[in-house]
């Protein structure tokens, strides 16, 4: 089966900094981009950016409201996507989900492609 | 940025109803369009995928239509199971953006 389990979410103060992972399992790892989304409390969902599989370069994108301040990368070899948070704002407060795949462009597989994972919580609060 | 507009906000309808939602984009974003369907508690799911393709699994009372500006998502009988928040989401161009949901609830 596919797998994705997130991980590493907390309370933290303003300004201070969080990796989150996304350890997978089921799956070829190095033929999927990955992605990562958001749901603050009682929110809709937002997309944070994703990462190329390296077939594609590898290269990430970014939603402004995050772009500078979080870095995503991968390791192919252990399966597992992350999500480096800096600088953070009470506004990245929210549920933070981890999916396989991308859906942009020549990333975009199709049927089956999209798997996310539970979700890790984040609370940056003073 | 595509803007992403969805109606109703929320809705209530009956075991065995037929309940559409509609999905419309600021720009023409040709059929990239997602459906997700999130129950209280849980992930996002994909329902649809190009506006009107099936996602592996999901039960044919889902469907999807479409094109360019103003999509539809339709459960042709709501179940109990389906009591959820529907999203629409372009992927035309990034950023990728999310309507803001549909909530659908048992009467």
């Amino acid at each position: 089966d596919v797998q994705l389990v997130e991980s590493g979410g907390g309370l933290l103060q303003p300004g201070r900094s969080l990796r989150l992972s996304c350890t997978t399992s089921g799956f070829t790892f190095g033929d999927y981009a990955m992605s990562w989304f958001r749901q603050a409390p009682g929110k809709g969902l937002e997309w944070v950016g994703f990462i190329r599989n390296t077939v594609y370069g590898g290269a990430a994108e970014y939603a402004a409201s995050v772009r500078g301040r979080f870095t995503i990368s991968r390791d192919d070899s252990r399966g597992i996507a992350y999500l480096q948070m800096n600088s953070l704002q009470t506004e990245d407060t929210a549920v933070y989900f981890c999916t396989r795949g991308a859906w942009f462009k020549e990333l975009v597989w199709g049927d089956g492609m999209d798997v996310w994972g539970q979700g890790t919580a984040v609370t940056v609060s003073s | 940025d595509i803007q992403m507009t969805q109606s109703p906000s929320s809705l209530s309808a009956s075991v065995g109803d037929r309940v559409t939602i509609a999905c419309q984009a600021s720009q023409d974003i040709d059929n990239f369009l997602n459906w997700y369907q999130q129950r209280p508690g849980k992930a996002p799911k994909l329902l649809i995928y190009d506006a009107s393709t099936l996602d592996t699994g999901v039960p044919l009372r889902f469907s999807g239509s479409g094109f360019g500006t103003h999509f539809t998502l339709t459960i042709s009988s709501l179940q109990p199971e389906d009591v959820a928040t529907y999203y629409c989401q372009q992927y035309d161009n990034l950023p990728l953006t999310f309507g803001p949901g549909t909530k659908v609830d048992i009467k």
